[in-house]
């Protein structure tokens, strides 16, 4: 099986930096997604890793360790929109490359 | 990005009765589509991974009698919840890929509502 962490609310000002972790542990490591979701609404893809190290994309950046089973997701320069779920999401090989999801992270944005 | 349709987006009904919630992949044919559920505060939890052609493949603790898929083509998948209970309001949520080491496109998500 699959155990997926990951804090379950955080809170920033807007402007500000905020860093989301999520651990994991899963036998057939092959990716690791994370996902923003407005309430009420589906979730829309963010960012990829499959291999260690950083993936930048505009405000959004991703972390990878596979060694440590860690990744953190990094929202800068902090906009009300951003006040969302935050899913952080696995894919196992060895389960016909099912993603499983973590429990989210509700990010508070704080004028 | 692929375009995944979810119909209805909402429904209400009434316990006891059956709603069909039908997903499509628009511009892609899927080998594969995965049906999640949602409870409010909570993350996606899969219930059936369902390949085009063959039975679906149903998650521990989810009733394949009560939820119902069929994906009798490569752009169709369809749940329907036989026999709702208010306890089975919920978001419910479906995705697509078109193979095994594809992406995953989700779908806009059915709200559903047993009174």
């Amino acid at each position: 099986g699959q155990n997926i962490d990951q804090p379950t609310e955080m809170t920033a000002t807007e402007g500000a930096i905020v860093q989301i972790n999520c651990t994991y542990q899963t036998s057939g490591f092959n990716g690791l997604f994370w996902y923003q979701q407005h309430a009420g609404e589906a979730p829309t893809f963010l960012s990829y890793n499959v291999l260690d190290g950083l993936e930048e994309k505009g405000r959004f950046s991703s972390f990878l360790s596979r060694s440590k089973g860690y990744s953190y997701l990094l929202l800068k320069e902090l906009q009300m929109k951003d006040s969302a779920s935050y899913l952080c999401a696995v894919r196992d090989i060895t389960a016909g490359n099912k993603l499983t999801f973590g429990g989210g992270t509700r990010v508070l944005v704080k004028p | 990005g692929a375009v995944v349709s979810q119909h209805p987006s909402r429904v209400i009904c009434k316990s006891g009765t059956s709603v069909k919630i039908e997903c499509r992949s628009l511009d892609f044919q899927a080998t594969t589509m995965f049906w999640y559920r949602q409870f409010p505060k909570q993350s996606l939890m899969l219930m059936a991974t369902s390949n085009e052609g063959s039975k679906a493949t149903y998650e521990q603790g989810v009733e394949k009698d009560k939820f119902l898929i069929n994906h009798a083509s490569l752009t169709l998948s369809t749940l329907t919840v036989t026999s709702a209970h208010p306890e089975d309001s919920s978001f419910y949520i479906c995705s697509a890929r078109l193979g095994t080491d594809y992406e995953q496109y989700f779908g806009p998500g059915t709200r559903l509502t047993v009174t």
